[in-house]
């Protein structure tokens, strides 16, 4: 199947500082990309649906200021997390949807957060 | 609107005995299914999906699902569980094309038993 993969795999910083992090797919050309948030024992929340060359849509609740998302090519999308605080400590996937694939979509291997 | 139930928080059973995992949905639209699987820490692995072809679908890891209609169901299935089958599973909804979100439910915790 189609592979997508996510960078860093895992991040600690300090409270106050900015983190990116890139999602890609690795072959084949995504037009859509979907960001999630996984809090421990829960499910995936959508956070935002990002199509390529156009403004990332974002879910109920969820800050754009805060969390920055840019898909400037068919193969990768980024997500950064403004200002990080504890609270945004969390495990965030990205998944691809290959247009030849009959919706299906292709998740990322996730980058776990800690802020301090 | 679309919305995805899993109706187990948890399930436990014993090595080598049948796996049966619920999932209802609710969809305004034919729907597509899937499930798949995290194991602890690490990324979602696609176990079967149903696109409207046959009703039964089989998966990876010897996983199967039926899709029912008249019971808005889809669950998964495998005749004999494996110590290694212990892991989250999700049932996902999503439309018939890509134009849909992708909706997932709150997942099940499968625990094998030796």
């Amino acid at each position: 199947g189609a592979v997508v993969s996510q960078h860093p795999s895992r991040v600690i910083c300090k409270s106050g500082t900015s983190v990116k992090i890139e999602c890609r797919s690795l072959d084949f050309q995504a037009t859509t990309m979907f960001w999630y948030r996984q809090f421990p024992k829960q499910s995936l929340m959508l956070m935002a649906t990002s199509n390529e060359g156009s403004k990332a849509t974002y879910e109920q609740g969820v800050e754009k200021d805060k969390f920055l998302i840019n898909h400037a090519s068919l193969t990768l999308s980024t997500l950064t997390v403004t200002s990080a605080h504890p609270e945004d400590s969390s495990f965030y996937i990205c998944s691809a949807r290959d247009g030849d694939s009959n919706n299906e979509q292709f998740f990322g291997p996730g980058t776990r957060l800690t802020v301090l | 609107a679309q919305s995805v139930t899993q109706l187990d928080s948890h399930v436990s059973v014993s090595e080598g005995t049948p796996v049966l995992l619920r999932c209802n949905y609710s969809s305004s639209y034919s729907p597509s299914l899937f499930w798949y699987v995290q194991h602890p820490n690490k990324g979602l692995q696609l176990l079967l999906k149903y696109t409207s072809a046959a009703t039964l679908v089989k998966g990876i890891n010897g996983f199967e699902a039926e899709f029912k209609k008249s019971e808005t169901s889809f669950h998964l299935t495998k005749p004999s569980a494996h110590m290694s089958d212990a892991a989250e599973y999700f049932c996902v909804v999503s439309g018939p094309t890509g134009g849909f979100k992708t909706i997932f439910g709150a997942g099940t915790r499968l625990f094998v038993k030796a």
